[in-house]
C-alpha cells in the first residue's frame, strides 16, 4: 500500500530558529502534497497545498513567508517553518494524492511534533 | 478554514456495543473519506466514499454517503478496546478541487 514518511517525528528549537520537515512517498509518486496544522484535541486545519515543480497555493491566513513549501519531485515535499515561535508549535501532518489518485483517499504521514521553547 | 460538523464530540461505549457518528454539511460534497487517528499519529484511512447513496463496509465498519450529498455516517459494530481513537470525517468539495476538509471529530473510548 501506499506509504508516507514524514522526518522528523519530533523537533524542539529555540525561538528564532527556522525548522524543515519532509515529507516522502515512499513507493508512489505524488502529484500533489497537502501540508496541515493540528493543535491539541483539534482537528486538521489545511495550510497549503504543494504541487510539483510549481508555487505552493496556501489557504486564507497561513502565512506563506512563514511556512515555506517546497515540492521539488514527484516523491518530496518540504515544509520550512522559519523564524520560529513559540505560537508554531503544534502537530504538522502532511498527506500525498497520487498521481492517479483524483478519487482516492489520501495517505498521511506520522506527523511532526515541533516545540519551539 | 472551513470544518464539517461532526457530532458526537466524544462518547464512552461499553465493549460490544455498536457505535455510530456522523459527519454535516451545509454545501454538496462528492467524495466521503473517514479516517482514524490514534495519538501522536497521523490519520489512518478507514473507508472511502465516491457517489451519493453508497454504502461501504471495511470489516466491522461501515459507511454511508448521504443522499443529499450533504452528509455521512459512520457505524462500528461490536467495539473492542483497540477502536479507541478520534474518528475523522473528511470531504472534498464539488468544486474541482483535490483538497478534502476535515470533520471536527469523534473521540471515542471504548470501556473494557
Amino acid at each position: 500500500g501506499a506509504v508516507v514518511s514524514q522526518h522528523p517525528s519530533r523537533v524542539i528549537c529555540k525561538s528564532g530558529t527556522s525548522v524543515k520537515i519532509e515529507c516522502r512517498s515512499l513507493d508512489f509518486q505524488a502529484t500533489t502534497m497537502f501540508w496541515y496544522r493540528q493543535f491539541p484535541k483539534q482537528s486538521l486545519m489545511l495550510m497549503a497545498t504543494s504541487n510539483e515543480g510549481s508555487k505552493a497555493t496556501y489557504e486564507q491566513g497561513v502565512e506563506k513567508d512563514k511556512f515555506l513549501i517546497n515540492h521539488a519531485s514527484l516523491t518530496l515535499s518540504t515544509l520550512t517553518v522559519t523564524s520560529a515561535h513559540p505560537e508554531d508549535s503544534s502537530f504538522y501532518i502532511c498527506s500525498a494524492r497520487p498521481v492517479d489518485g483524483i478519487n482516492y483517499g489520501y495517505t498521511f504521514g506520522s506527523g511532526t511534533r515541533l516545540t519551539v521553547v | 478554514g472551513q470544518q464539517l460538523n461532526q457530532s458526537p464530540q466524544s462518547m464512552f461505549i461499553q465493549e460490544g456495543e455498536d457505535v455510530s457518528m456522523n459527519c454535516t454539511s451545509s454545501s454538496i460534497f462528492n467524495t466521503w473519506l473517514w479516517y482514524k487517528q490514534d495519538p501522536g499519529e497521523g490519520p489512518v484511512l478507514l473507508i472511502a466514499l465516491y457517489k451519493a447513496g453508497e454504502l461501504t463496509s471495511n470489516g466491522r465498519l461501515t459507511a454511508q454517503f448521504g443522499i443529499t450529498r450533504k452528509d455521512s455516517f459512520l457505524n462500528i459494530s461490536a467495539s473492542i478496546p483497540s477502536d479507541v481513537g478520534i474518528y475523522f470525517c473528511a470531504g472534498r468539495p464539488d468544486s474541482g478541487t483535490y483538497k478534502y476538509i476535515f470533520g471536527t471529530g469523534t473521540r471515542l473510548k471504548v470501556l473494557a
